[in-house]
């Protein structure tokens, strides 16, 4: 079945750039997603990459796509304490449901 | 300000009670979902609904239970049935999902239940 696997903790300097990994099992997704979750608080979309596409870039994100090793990435550049956050990667499931298969999460604490 | 209430925040229910939380959409988007949030697992999808009277179960409905009789609501019932249920309790929306159109999900700020 689908299934959407992320590392659960990465730790990084202010400033450095982040680099969070997910893979993911259907081939026929058409859209992944980026979420960052707060503490205590619901989640935020961030972005979003389309199938067809290999790369896409907005501000300090970046995600890239290996359809082929079904691989999604979200870089953030110059990583700020304010980045300090879990963020979720999702597929959207195949067919007309709109539902979203979630990782179980990456934590990503930004010391100063 | 369009977006999605989720209330209360914080519940506290003893077992064998069924308490309600409560999720309300004003973006008249057609879909709505309910999320269970539990640490280093993910989201787990309880319910959903695509339109208003109808609902579908999700990967872990055993134990709760919905209505949609308005677009913008979508009640979840958590009930003594349910094993487990401290849990972070997340509701979502997004317009109509097509193959082709993104469907992002748009989240509340979610109710955390507790029990004692």
């Amino acid at each position: 079945g689908e299934d959407v696997e992320q590392s659960l903790f990465l730790s990084v300097r202010e400033g450095d750039s982040s680099v969070i990994n997910c893979t993911y099992t259907d081939s026929s997704s058409t859209y992944l997603y980026w979420y960052k979750q707060e503490p205590g608080a619901g989640l935020q979309l961030l972005t979003y990459i389309f199938s067809n596409m290999d790369m896409k870039q907005d501000q300090r994100l970046t995600v890239l796509l290996n359809k082929k090793d079904k691989h999604l990435s979200l870089r953030i550049a110059d990583t700020q304490t304010g980045d300090s956050a879990i963020y979720f990667c999702a597929e959207k499931f195949p067919g007309n449901t709109g539902k979203l298969i979630f990782g179980q999460g990456t934590t990503l604490q930004v010391k100063p | 300000d369009g977006g999605i209430t989720q209330s209360p925040k914080y519940l506290f229910r003893k077992e064998g009670q069924n308490v309600t939380l409560s999720c309300e959409q004003n973006l008249n988007h057609d879909a709505m979902y309910w999320y269970r949030q539990d640490p280093g697992q993910g989201l787990r999808l309880i319910y959903y609904s695509q339109i208003v009277n109808d609902f579908q179960k999700g990967d872990i409905a055993e134990g709760y239970s919905v209505s949609r009789e308005k677009k913008e609501s979508f009640p979840l019932t958590v009930t003594s049935a349910q094993k487990n249920p401290t849990a972070f309790y997340l509701c979502a929306s997004s317009i109509k999902s097509g193959l082709l159109t993104a469907g992002e999900l748009f989240f509340g700020e979610g109710s955390r239940l507790t029990v004692l």
